[in-house]
């Protein structure tokens, strides 16, 4: 069975400032992963996902996730961030080889302040 | 193109009645997700179809809960004998289903209120 562990269900800055939502999982075989962005009021989209490769995987907007597998985590960054980034933020995983659903991290809520 | 669709968006229903929710995927899309948003749980899938068929119900939670999906496309969730803890937000989701992680569209949601 697999587990997503989202350590700040909370996580207040301000705008201009770095930013750092960490996500950690438990699988017993290799998964992919994905974070997953919930602006207000609109659905889920997703932002990035590592699947394989360079296990650093960047977003269009500024994000950052480094996959690390001895420390089982996916965290996700972005050095500078907007008043527009105000959403919620879930990590995902799903196995490989498996039809592919995602198990999801309870989400973490970022609120850019000005 | 557009993009997965849900219907109704808001569902008010008391309790003891019974519930359909609509899914229509993203056209060409095999794969289809239905998911469950409620505040003391979180995300948590519900069942998976590969066309027509369901290879995964084990995220259901119960048997008054069924899904089926027709002609490759369309898909409607449907709850018996709602329960007040039945109350969230119902996500449904559409892949390629090719091999490999393909990206999951999620569509806007319909949210469920038992009373």
């Amino acid at each position: 069975a697999q587990s997503v562990t989202q350590l700040d269900s909370q996580v207040p800055v301000f705008e201009e400032a770095p930013v750092e939502l960490r996500c950690n999982y438990s699988s017993s075989v290799s998964v992919y992963l994905f974070w997953y962005v919930q602006y207000p009021n609109q659905g889920l989209q997703l932002l990035l996902k590592y699947l394989s490769g360079s296990t650093l995987v960047e977003s269009i907007n500024g994000f950052e996730a480094e996959f690390n597998k001895s420390q089982t985590s996916f965290h996700l960054r972005k050095p500078s961030v907007h008043i527009s980034d105000t959403a919620e933020y879930f990590c995902a995983v799903s196995d490989v080889g498996s039809n592919y659903k995602l198990t999801f991290g309870k989400g973490t809520l970022l609120t850019v302040n000005p | 193109g557009a993009g997965v669709s849900q219907s109704p968006s808001n569902k008010v229903t008391e309790k003891g009645k019974d519930v359909e929710l609509r899914c229509d995927p993203i056209s060409g899309h095999t794969a289809l997700y239905w998911y469950r948003q409620s505040l003391g749980q979180g995300l948590e899938f519900l069942i998976y179809f590969q066309g027509n068929s369901a290879p995964d119900k084990s995220g259901l939670p119960s048997d008054r809960f069924s899904a089926e999906r027709t002609g490759g496309s369309v898909s409607t969730l449907t709850i018996q004998r709602t329960q007040q803890e039945d109350s969230a937000v119902y996500l449904c989701a559409s892949s390629l289903g090719l091999a490999g992680a393909d990206t999951q569209y999620f569509g806007p949601g319909t949210r469920l209120t038992v009373l």
